[in-house]
């Protein structure tokens, strides 16, 4: 089954505790990217990936890093989390107009 | 980044015809799209509108552009339960997607 899969699907954090969110994607798919989602502000793309070792700022990058070593796979990392990270995260693939979103990771950072 | 604006909330009627609206602010954008995110879901693609266009049917589904105005529509004819859900309309411009705040549509039984 073509999928996005994300983990974990939830998490409660401390603030300054590095966190790794785990995106892989078995479509073969060039593009991913990664997403937050807060109440009012809809999505907002964080870092996006036109392909292995190939990454871009998004709208909001700041606390966040990303890498792309393998096509399927495109880890978000928090190095020092802070509580207005505080989010729903989504992974997204795509090639050509689809976008494949995974199911979210929600994020508590204490 | 791009602005994408859309209302936050809507309420039908089952049976009737929906209208979730959506402007934009990047005239060069290629890709206009409506997702669907039903609660504790991600996001589903429902259709796209390719820039050139000024309307896409499917099924109940009805995709207005006016490019002009820079104003996105999305009609749902014959609402139905089912149908509650947030609606995101969505840009591209260059390799970056630009979402709008989403419209919550509750139908009413």
């Amino acid at each position: 089954e073509a999928q996005v899969t994300q983990n974990p699907r939830y998490l409660i954090t401390v603030t300054g505790k590095k966190l790794t969110v785990t995106c892989s994607q078995n479509m073969n798919h060039e593009y991913m990217s990664w997403y937050r989602q807060d109440p009012g502000l809809g999505l907002r793309q964080i870092y996006y990936s036109m392909n292995v070792e190939v990454t871009d700022k998004g709208d909001v990058p700041e606390g966040y890093k990303v890498s792309r070593k393998e096509k399927r796979n495109f880890p978000l990392i928090l190095e020092s989390p802070s509580p207005n990270q505080t989010s729903l995260y989504f992974c997204a693939s795509s090639q050509g107009t689809t976008q494949y979103f995974g199911p979210g990771t929600r994020l508590l950072v204490l | 980044g791009e602005d994408v604006e859309q209302s936050l909330f809507l309420s039908v009627r089952e049976g009737d015809s929906s209208v979730i609206n959506c402007t934009y602010t990047d005239s060069s954008s290629t890709y206009l799209y409506w997702y669907k995110q039903e609660p504790g879901a991600g996001l589903q693609l429902l259709t796209y509108i390719f820039s050139n266009m000024d309307m896409k049917q499917d099924q109940r589904l009805t995709v207005l552009l006016n490019k002009k105005d820079k104003h996105l529509s999305l009609r749902i004819a014959d609402t139905q339960t089912g149908d509650s859900a947030i609606y995101f309309c969505a840009e591209t411009s260059g390799n970056q997607f630009y979402f709008g705040t989403g419209t919550s549509l509750t139908v009413i039984p």
